[in-house]
């Protein structure tokens, strides 16, 4: 059974502070392994997607890397507008279901 | 934001109401999906319809009956709900096995 495990639930940082947010799986076969963001009361937006260790995507302040055991989401210089959840989730190679983690509930302060 | 729209975006209904959920995907794809995310737990998938076809029920009760008339819309019919039943009704869309595209979601509350 596929299980996805993110760290930390919430993370409080001040404007400016970097930091990481962590996803940890175990899957039978990884085809992809998701990110998305979710704003309170939302849909999940995605960000990016990563199908093998080593590979890594970046987009504005948000960097996402991958290795056969976790991926983590680096956050440079967050501003207010990137407090959000962020959810992780994991597609094995036998179909089209996604597993996801429970989310990190980030908050930045100006 | 427009790709993949829900109706309605809120509900409110009562244990013997009958309504339903509808979600219409404007992305081309054929791949559409169901998801139930309540509070403090992770997104369930509920149901996955591939070419109209119905290819997983995630053992999902049967007050919940999926339909899936055409590659773009679906449809969640409910009736005979349980208060446990309120959450965030999610659809989404894909082509085939790729990325996952999710609409607004419906909030629910079964009174």
């Amino acid at each position: 059974e596929d299980q996805v495990t993110q760290s930390p639930e919430a993370l409080r940082l001040q404007e400016g502070e970097s930091s990481s947010l962590n996803c940890s799986y175990t899957v039978s076969g990884l085809r992809g392994l998701f990110w998305y963001r979710q704003d309170p009361g939302k849909g999940p937006e995605f960000l990016f997607t990563l199908y093998s260790a080593g590979e890594e995507k970046e987009k504005e302040r948000l960097k996402a890397t991958l290795t056969k055991k976790e991926s983590f989401l680096h956050i440079t210089a967050p501003k207010p507008e990137d407090s959000a959840t962020y959810l992780c989730a994991v597609q094995n190679n036998a179909g089209n279901m996604l597993t996801f983690g429970g989310g990190t509930r980030l908050m930045v302060k100006p | 934001e427009t790709g993949v729209t829900q109706t309605p975006r809120h509900l409110v209904m009562g244990m013997t109401n009958k309504k339903s959920l509808k979600c219409e995907q404007h992305l081309g794809h054929n791949a559409m999906y169901w998801y139930k995310q309540s509070a403090k737990k992770p997104l369930e998938l509920m149901f996955v319809y591939n070419f109209k076809e119905q290819t997983e029920n995630n053992s999902v009760p049967s007050r919940f009956s999926p339909e899936c008339p055409n590659s773009s819309h679906l449809f969640l019919h409910l009736h005979t709900l349980q208060p446990e039943d309120s959450a965030l009704y999610l659809c989404a869309s894909s082509q085939a096995t790729g990325t996952q595209y999710f609409g607004p979601g419906t909030r629910l509350t079964v009174l």
